[in-house]
């Protein structure tokens, strides 16, 4: 069991391009999120996925858009990346709103 | 009151100490509790669930106050493999039903030698 996969690792991205975030889960978790976390911030909630075909907005979910593309994957996108959103991204799954299970996040910077 | 706060830390202790980390939340009606460990660079991973009547995984001991809206852990023994940030994990509960998970910030341990 691989858990929760998620690509790229690293990313480096000019102001105003766009890019997609990939998330996959193997644990047939009904539930999937996107989390961002910032020095001081702790980890913000920016979009989740209670099931298959619904998703809603978290904390933080302005400059985003996400897809559950199927009951294993949940992507995220950035249409016009800013330097605010240079980041670290993750990934979680969990089966209802119990335990949360992460990925190993994505590592974003915005020039 | 913030949703969940924790002291920030660092906590800064030899080898063998016990260490205790506290955290408030302020849902009362907030009925999962857990305690994750983040390592510098990684992503959270789950250490223990809290439960009503306090819990104990080897050297880490959880335990949860509803009167007081406070949640504790203590680690036994520390060793240097300890060493991460330790974040308290409440879920909301409004409407009658359960909300997503709200994390804390986080209070970071370094053990010494």
């Amino acid at each position: 069991n691989a858990g929760v996969t998620q690509t790229p690792k690293f990313q480096v991205l000019k102001t105003g391009q766009s890019m997609t975030l990939q998330c996959a889960q193997d644990m047939n978790h009904n539930s999937m999120y996107w989390y961002r976390q910032d020095p001081g911030m702790g980890l913000r909630l920016i979009y989740y996925s209670a099931s298959e075909g619904t998703t809603d907005k978290g904390e933080v979910p302005n400059g985003y858009n996400v897809s559950r593309l199927n009951k294993r994957e949940f992507s995220l996108r950035l249409e016009s990346a800013a330097p605010s959103q240079t980041s670290v991204y993750f990934c979680a799954s969990s089966e209802g709103r119990n335990e949360q299970y992460f990925g190993p996040g994505t590592r974003l910077t915005v020039t | 009151r913030k949703e969940v706060e924790q002291d920030p830390g660092p906590f800064n202790v030899p080898e063998g100490a016990t260490v205790a980390f506290n955290c408030t939340y302020s849902n009362s009606a907030s009925q999962s509790f857990f305690w994750y460990r983040q390592d510098c660079r990684k992503e959270p991973k789950l250490l223990m669930s809290v439960y009503s009547s306090g819990n104990e995984d080897g050297r880490f001991t959880a335990q949860l106050n509803r009167a007081s809206q406070y949640i504790s852990l203590l680690i036994r023994d520390s060793k240097l493999s300890d060493s991460a940030t330790y974040l308290c994990v409440v879920n909301k509960y409004y409407g009658g039903s359960q909300g997503n998970l709200i994390f804390g910030k986080g209070t970071k341990l370094s053990v010494k030698p």
